[in-house]
């Protein structure tokens, strides 16, 4: 079955910093998305991407999925404690129309 | 209006007890999903419906029945509660199933067994 791993599982950083999370299946991926979960709320939808080497931003925030489609990597510039919460990568589970997530990665940004 | 609603919010319980979440969507989405967050944060797909037909069903126990009267509403009850029940419950919707849709999700339910 397919799975999806995230890495860090957890991150503090100081507002103002860069940071990086990444994505990785365990098969070629259909499409994939980035949600953002606030501490006991549910789940939003941040970015989709399908194609190999798709890029796409949002404000401060940049996914990208590299050309084999099976790694995919969320950045955020100058974060802000705004920014702090539970990131989760989701992806059709090859092509089952399972819906599966990864292990998360949960952010928080000091002020 | 909120787009994917579900009830109630907090749920606390003995074991033994059967209870029941509610979830509805406004959005006229065909596919509603119920998903399981543990304490550790891993979200875990239940089972989905596609215009009020079963489509995925995981290996939950038979004591989870999830019951769809209409393809805006998933409802999901369970008998004889246990400790290991406890955790976040989440409903979610997509336009369809067919897997490149972004969902839609409730705020949750914390289900608390004691």
């Amino acid at each position: 079955s397919q799975e999806l791993e995230q890495s860090p599982q957890s991150l503090i950083v100081q507002e103002g910093k860069n940071l990086t999370i990444n994505c990785t299946s365990s098969k070629t991926l259909y499409g994939l998305y980035w949600y953002k979960q606030k501490y006991g709320e549910g789940l939003i939808f941040l970015m989709m991407l399908q194609k190999g080497g798709e890029e796409k931003s949002h404000e401060k925030i940049t996914a990208k999925l590299d050309e084999k489609k099976q790694q995919s990597s969320l950045h955020i510039t100058a974060s802000q404690p705004s920014h702090a919460g539970i990131y989760l990568c989701g992806a059709d589970a090859s092509g089952t129309y399972k819906y599966i997530f990864g292990t998360g990665t949960r952010l928080k940004v000091l002020a | 209006d909120t787009a994917v609603s579900q009830t109630p919010k907090y749920l606390v319980t003995q074991m033994g007890n059967d209870k029941s979440i509610k979830c509805e969507q406004n959005l006229g989405h065909d596919t509603m999903y119920w998903y399981k967050q543990d304490s550790k944060k891993f979200l875990k797909i239940m089972f989905s419906y596609n215009n009020k037909e079963l489509i995925i069903n995981e290996t939950v126990p038979n004591r989870f029945s999830p019951k769809s009267p209409d393809k805006a509403h998933l409802n999901l009850h369970i008998n004889s509660l246990e400790l290991g029940d406890s955790a976040v419950y989440f409903c979610a919707s997509s336009r369809s199933a067919s897997g490149n849709e972004k969902l839609f999700f409730g705020s949750g339910t914390q289900l608390s067994v004691l």
